[in-house]
């Protein structure tokens, strides 16, 4: 059963239009929650992290919002670039022990001119 | 710049053989990861390393053994190879306990026949 769920496995959008990316967990102990990105023939980087003790966290073009009610969170991306063209993956983990990553299946964002 | 390096970057073996996947780090991190990649699946960890000779089970483990002699290196065992295994492995690694500063190899696509 996976822990974090990225349900969209794709997604195609305009440049210079607002990218959202959207990824679920179930266990209601992470309090940590990251996003990479993979382009093909490269290990993933990483792009952006959020705490449990926030709701926002923004980096450029890059803004990530979570809802732990909701046990969601997204990531935003404006205004989007060919070069975002990527698969991106969110992860989350429980601080504390080993900090281990769980991964979501990832989503392919195409921007297209 | 600081790396990951998996020592090949296509494997083609055949079921039953034994296969070894060696990655080395040159960044002197404590914690070595194997990540299995496939489509709709993610990233899903198979063995972790906190320590030289030291080693965790991951999320998949079964079918996999890792050996750790040396700080810079960790090498990923498959004890008897099956078409299941068929997938792209990824090393990674990271300093210390935080969630930050994991870097990526470039992966290994291995096809098991």
């Amino acid at each position: 059963d996976q822990q974090v769920k990225q349900n969209s496995p794709s997604l195609s959008v305009q440049e210079g239009r607002i990218s959202i990316l959207n990824c679920d967990y179930t266990n209601s102990m992470f309090d940590y929650f990251l996003w990479y990105k993979k382009y093909p023939a490269e290990g993933p980087t990483f792009l952006i992290s959020i705490s449990s003790i926030k709701d926002k966290n923004e980096d450029g073009r890059f803004t990530v919002f979570l809802n732990k009610s909701a046990k969601h969170l997204s990531l935003h991306i404006v205004p989007s670039q060919p070069g975002d063209s990527a698969v991106y993956f969110c992860a989350a983990a429980v601080s504390g022990g080993y900090n281990k990553l769980i991964f979501g299946a990832g989503t392919r964002l195409a921007v297209h001119p | 710049d600081v790396k990951v390096t998996q020592s090949s970057r296509y494997l083609v073996k055949r079921t039953g053989e034994k296969v070894f996947l060696e990655c080395v780090q040159d960044m002197d991190h404590e914690n070595m990861f194997w990540y299995r990649q496939d489509p709709g699946l993610g990233l899903r960890l198979i063995y972790f390393s906190y320590d030289v000779k030291m080693k965790e089970k991951g999320d998949i483990p079964e079918g996999y053994s890792v050996s750790r002699e040396k700080k810079e290196r960790f090498s990923l065992i498959l004890e008897s190879a099956s078409t299941n295994q068929t997938s792209m492995y990824l090393c990674a690694s990271r300093p210390g306990q935080g969630f930050y500063g994991y870097t990526f190899g470039s992966g290994t696509r291995l096809t098991v026949v």
